[in-house]
């Protein structure tokens, strides 16, 4: 299957600081690609959709100014948690739809805020 | 809204044992549902459906689907322990790309 890549895969750090996470296609392009937060024990609940070239599309009760999404080229989207505090610990999870709209994950990123 | 709904929550089994997953929707405009299974990370692809009636098969994994009745099963059969993992039915729907999670089935196959 086709691959995607998200790094860091776990990150630390403190209240009030900002964390980029990124998310490729290794071996496809992905013109939207998905930001997925999972809390312990739940399923995975979307953040929003990252489109190449547009502006991010933010699911409802998901705060814009908060996890900034840029697509900056067609195998990568960032997501950055700004200013992050304890309530953003969670488990990050990115993935991109290749051309069988099989949608493929990346590994995923835990962040603790301390 | 589209909605997706696993059953059981979580099944505990022992290694041989053959079992069944559920997964039933309600969505607007469907196209195709998949399964996928998480360990500790992101989920991995199992299946795709599109088509009522075809069974997809990979080893001790198939699934079916139903259109009519809306819902579709994950079988596995000969369990291991190493199919001890969360079960993710999602259904690929309205908007391009986006997919809605059910809850997930948690399956636990003791040796």
């Amino acid at each position: 299957g086709a691959v995607v890549s998200q790094h860091p895969s776990w990150v630390i750090c403190k209240s009030g600081t900002s964390v980029k996470i990124e998310c490729r296609s290794l071996d496809f392009q992905a013109t939207t690609m998905f930001w997925y937060r999972q809390f312990p024990k739940q399923s995975l609940m979307l953040m929003a959709t990252s489109n190449e070239g547009s502006k991010a599309t933010y699911e409802q009760g998901v705060e814009k100014d908060k996890f900034l999404i840029n697509h900056a080229s067609l195998t990568l989207s960032t997501l950055t948690v700004t200013s992050a505090h304890p309530e953003d610990s969670s488990f990050y999870i990115c993935s991109a739809p290749e051309r069988k709209n099989i949608q493929y994950f990346g590994a995923g990123t835990r962040l603790s805020v301390l | 809204e589209d909605k997706v709904v696993q059953s059981p929550l979580s099944l505990v089994v022992h290694e041989g044992d053959t079992v069944t997953l559920n997964c039933s929707y309600e969505v607007t405009n469907f196209r195709s549902l998949l399964w996928y299974k998480q360990e500790k990370k992101a989920p991995t692809f199992l299946f795709m459906l599109t088509s009522s009636g075809i069974e997809k098969k990979s080893g001790r994994l198939s699934s079916i689907l139903d259109k009519k009745e809306l819902f579709s099963i994950l079988n596995i059969t000969a369990t291991q322990t190493g199919d001890s993992a969360v079960y993710l039915c999602a259904d690929f729907g309205t908007s391009y790309g986006k997919l809605t999670f059910g809850q997930g089935t948690i399956l636990t196959v003791h040796p």
